[in-house]
Formats: structure tokens, C-alpha cells, sequence
């Protein structure tokens, strides 16, 4: 089983900030990997997959990097809609999730 | 708007069944690869399982811990996936999420509102 592990697991930043977001894999999942977003009460939604494609209607302010073990999410500038928990998903082998990182309000 | 809504969710004793419904709505169901992803209460999520479409074979992957216990199944005339979940555990409590398969294999890329599952005595 990979394993996904994120960090940080709490990131506390304002409006207008930039968010990194990290995701490690115990093993390399090439650039199977998929970012989601989820809101408190709501499904998660798919923001990218392929470790760098963004789904579609996503806006251009998400990004994604990285390939092998070590992923990252960029949010360039935080909306006021952007504080929320992301997941990294790997689907090389069967899937798993990472445990999440929360963005919140600073 | 593609939309899917499930149903079937409650309380139910360890040992005990449940089956699970989703509906798809706006969606080319009888060709989508469909899946089930849960979540236990304030943690993350589980894959529990995919289902691929008839025209591509039909059939069922699971995750290892509900492996022989859930079987997933669907019914393209009515747009309708399902989950049947049978010795149940406290530990099968999750809100359990239908979703679609899109892009590759196992990404998720629709998903459901989701239905709470409470095994409990």
C-alpha cells in the first residue's frame, strides 16, 4: 500500500496569500497523483490530476507540481472561497489518500 | 449539471446489511466507471470500491478491508449504482460517497452529496 503523507497539516494564511501545499509518497506514483478540495458539510471536489492538469472549471490560481515522491499544490493568490481541507490522492497502485491539510483563516 | 444523489443510509447493528443507492442524473451513465469512497467521522477518505462499465467488462475492484463483506453493482436502465454491505463493523461508519470515474482510472471526478452510515449497537 502507498502511503500519502501531507504537510503541513494546518496552514494558517490571509487573503491574497500564497499557499504551498506538500504530498510525500512512500513510493513513487510517477505522475499518477489527483488534488482535491473539500468544504466543511460537502463532497470533496477534483481540483487536478496527473499531478499538474487542472479538472475542468477549475480557475488558474490552483496549481500542481511534482512527480515521483514529492508533489505540491500551489494556490497563487487565496480567495475567501479557498479555506478548506485538500487531499492528495495517488492511483498508481490501488488508491489512497493522503490525511489532508487544512487551510484556514489567519 | 451532472448530478448524483444516494440514498439508503441509517443506523444498523455490527453484523447487519445495508444497501446503499445512487442515482445519476445528466450523465452518460451506461458507459461510466463508477466508485464508492467514504469517510469515517472527522478523518479522511477510503476508497472502497469501483465498478467498470458493462461495454468494458463490468467488474469490481475492491479495497482490502471490506473485500468479500461489499459487493458493488449497477443497473443502467435505471441509472443506478449500488453498494451492498453486509457484516457490517464499527468501523464501516463513514459517510459513503458515490462518484465517477474521469480523466484515468481512479480519479474521481463527480461526486455525490453522500449517505451517512452508522453501525452501532
Amino acid at each position: 500500500e502507498i502511503v500519502l503523507t501531507q504537510s503541513p497539516a494546518t496552514l494558517s494564511l490571509s487573503p491574497g496569500e500564497r499557499a504551498t501545499l506538500s504530498c510525500r509518497a512512500s513510493q513513487s506514483v510517477s505522475s499518477y497523483l489527483a488534488w482535491y478540495q473539500q468544504k466543511p458539510g460537502q463532497a470533496p471536489r477534483l481540483l487536478i490530476y496527473d499531478a499538474s492538469n487542472r479538472a475542468t472549471g477549475i480557475p488558474a490560481r490552483f496549481s500542481g507540481s511534482g512527480s515521483g515522491t514529492d508533489f505540491t499544490l500551489t494556490i497563487s493568490s487565496l480567495e475567501p472561497e479557498d479555506f478548506a481541507v485538500y487531499y492528495c490522492q495517488q492511483r498508481s497502485t490501488w488508491p489512497s489518500f493522503g490525511g489532508g491539510t487544512k487551510v484556514e483563516i489567519k | 449539471e451532472v448530478q448524483l444523489v444516494e440514498s439508503g443510509g441509517g443506523l444498523v447493528e455490527p453484523g447487519g446489511s445495508l444497501r446503499l443507492s445512487c442515482t445519476v442524473s445528466e450523465f452518460p451513465f451506461n458507459i461510466a466507471w463508477m466508485s464508492w469512497v467514504r469517510q469515517a467521522p472527522g478523518k479522511g477518505l477510503e476508497w472502497v470500491g469501483r465498478i467498470k462499465s458493462k461495454t468494458d467488462g463490468g467488474t469490481m475492484d475492491y479495497a482490502a478491508p471490506v473485500k468479500g463483506r461489499f459487493t458493488i453493482s449497477r443497473d443502467d436502465s435505471k441509472s443506478t449504482l449500488y453498494l451492498q454491505m453486509n457484516s457490517l463493523k464499527t468501523e464501516d461508519t463513514a459517510v459513503y460517497y458515490c462518484t465517477s470515474i474521469g480523466y484515468s482510472d481512479y480519479y474521481f471526478d463527480n461526486w455525490g452529496q453522500g449517505t451517512l452510515v452508522t453501525v452501532s449497537s
